[in-house]
């Protein structure tokens, strides 16, 4: 199993311009988060999904877009990014949106927006 | 309105001593507790967690102990390696259909060799 992909690495961006960070799951896991870490801010919840086709908003929504349109596959978008935006993603995934299941993160991705 | 908040930034421990990593929160909702740990350049992965209706938990060289009344949490090491030099991060989590993690600001661990 690869676990929690994350791609790209890092990414440098234009304010303005738009992108796509994509995650994917092999651990066939319902439950996906996405989440930014700034630094004294310890992680942030962005976007959640329970399953294909239902996503809610977490903590820090705003200026970011999700779907869920399989199991395995849970893409963030910027659709304008802002400066503000700079700061590391992780997206997490766990079997069920239970208290006592372990959430896995992918290694993340460095987005800077100038 | 940090509600998970994790005040000592850093910390340095000679290795083969304990380590104790510290974590007070404010909503008393919080029903279950999870420390993670980080590793540069990666994401973080789960520790040791301990549920509310417990005070103590214990795997190998990691507990995590739980005082409800005061809102705090604290993670024990021992005994402390170097390669437990990370980021460590507290987080909460009120029940609900969700895994709604609240974590901390994290506290950088160094153990000195």
């Amino acid at each position: 199993n690869a676990g929690v992909t994350q791609t790209p690495k890092f990414q440098v961006l234009k304010t303005g311009q738009s992108m796509t960070l994509q995650c994917a799951q092999d651990m066939n896991h319902e439950y996906m988060s996405w989440y930014r870490q700034d630094p004294g801010m310890g992680l942030r919840l962005i976007h959640y999904s329970v399953g294909a086709g239902i996503t809610d908003q977490g903590e820090v929504p705003n200026g970011y877009n999700v779907s869920r349109s399989t199991t395995e596959d849970f893409p963030l978008r910027l659709l304008s990014a802002a400066p503000s935006q700079t700061s590391v993603y992780f997206c997490a995934s766990s079997y069920q949106p239970g208290s006592t299941d372990t959430q896995y993160f992918g290694p993340g991705t460095r987005l800077t927006v100038l | 309105d940090q509600q998970v908040k994790q005040n000592s930034p850093s910390l340095s421990v000679q290795e083969g001593r304990i380590s104790i990593l510290n974590c007070d929160y404010t909503n008393s909702m919080f029903d279950y507790f999870l420390w993670y740990k980080k590793y540069p350049a990666e994401g973080p992965t789960f520790l040791i967690s301990i549920s509310s209706i417990k005070d103590k938990n214990e795997d190998g060289r990691f507990t995590v102990f739980l005082n409800k009344s005061a809102k705090h949490l604290s993670l024990h090491i021992v005994p402390s390696q170097p390669g437990d030099s990370a980021v460590y991060f507290c987080a909460a989590l009120y029940g609900g259909a969700t895994n709604k993690l609240i974590f901390g600001t994290g506290t950088l661990l160094a153990v000195q060799p």
